[in-house]
């Protein structure tokens, strides 16, 4: 059973404009999520985080907002760049326990 | 600092045979994993390490060793090698008490015929 879920396997948005991902998770013992970027041949970086306790974190172009109730989490980028172009992968954990990865979505970004 | 290398960055194997696939890391870290990514099902982790001579069994640890002897290398093998461990691997660290934000190393794709 997946508990982090990524709907959508691709996104396709043009440069300037705003670029919304969005994950869903199940286990309401998360309290840590993460987004991670990744380019082809290369292993993911970490992009940002947020706790539980907060809603919103917010880091130059990217911002992740927390909706606990709804278990659902979104990273927006504003403005997109082409650059932005890669797969972003969300993930969860709770406390001292591992992290849980969603499957990706891939981001295109074009002129 | 090289931060997480992996080698070899490709291979193809023969069902049956077996390998050996190599992590290093340069930051000291405590933790170190191992995961899989296949198309549509996400980073899935195979083992981790809390530390030099711990190893533990992930999601899907089947078919799958790992030995931690030095705390800077994390090995992954493959006694017998199926056609479903046709993956990309990729292995990560973290220092101790940070598990969330996970340092990677660039992959390695196998293939298994």
């Amino acid at each position: 059973d997946q508990q982090v879920k990524q709907n959508s396997p691709s996104l396709s948005v043009q440069e300037g404009r705003i670029s919304i991902l969005n994950c869903d998770y199940t286990n309401s013992m998360f309290d840590y999520f993460l987004w991670y970027k990744k380019y082809p041949a290369e292993g993911p970086t970490f992009l940002i985080s947020i706790s539980s306790i907060k809603d919103k974190n917010e880091d130059g172009r990217f911002t992740v907002f927390l909706n606990k109730s709804a278990k659902h989490l979104s990273l927006h980028i504003v403005p997109s760049q082409p650059g932005d172009s890669a797969v972003y992968f969300c993930a969860a954990s709770a406390i001292g326990d591992k992290l849980i990865f969603g499957t990706g979505t891939r981001l295109q970004v074009f002129p | 600092n090289a931060g997480v290398t992996q080698t070899p960055k490709f291979r193809v194997l023969k069902t049956g045979q077996s390998m050996t696939l190599l992590c290093a890391q340069d930051m000291n870290h405590e933790y170190m994993y191992w995961y899989r990514q296949d198309p549509g099902m996400g980073l899935r982790l195979i083992h981790y390490s809390v530390g030099e001579g711990t190893t533990a069994k992930g999601e899907v640890p089947d078919g799958y060793n790992v030995s931690r002897l030095k705390k800077q290398n994390f090995l992954l093998g493959l006694e017998s090698a199926a056609p479903s461990q046709t993956s990309v691997y990729f292995c990560a660290s973290t220092p101790a008490g940070a598990t969330d934000t996970q340092y990677f190393g660039p992959g390695t794709r196998l293939t298994v015929l």
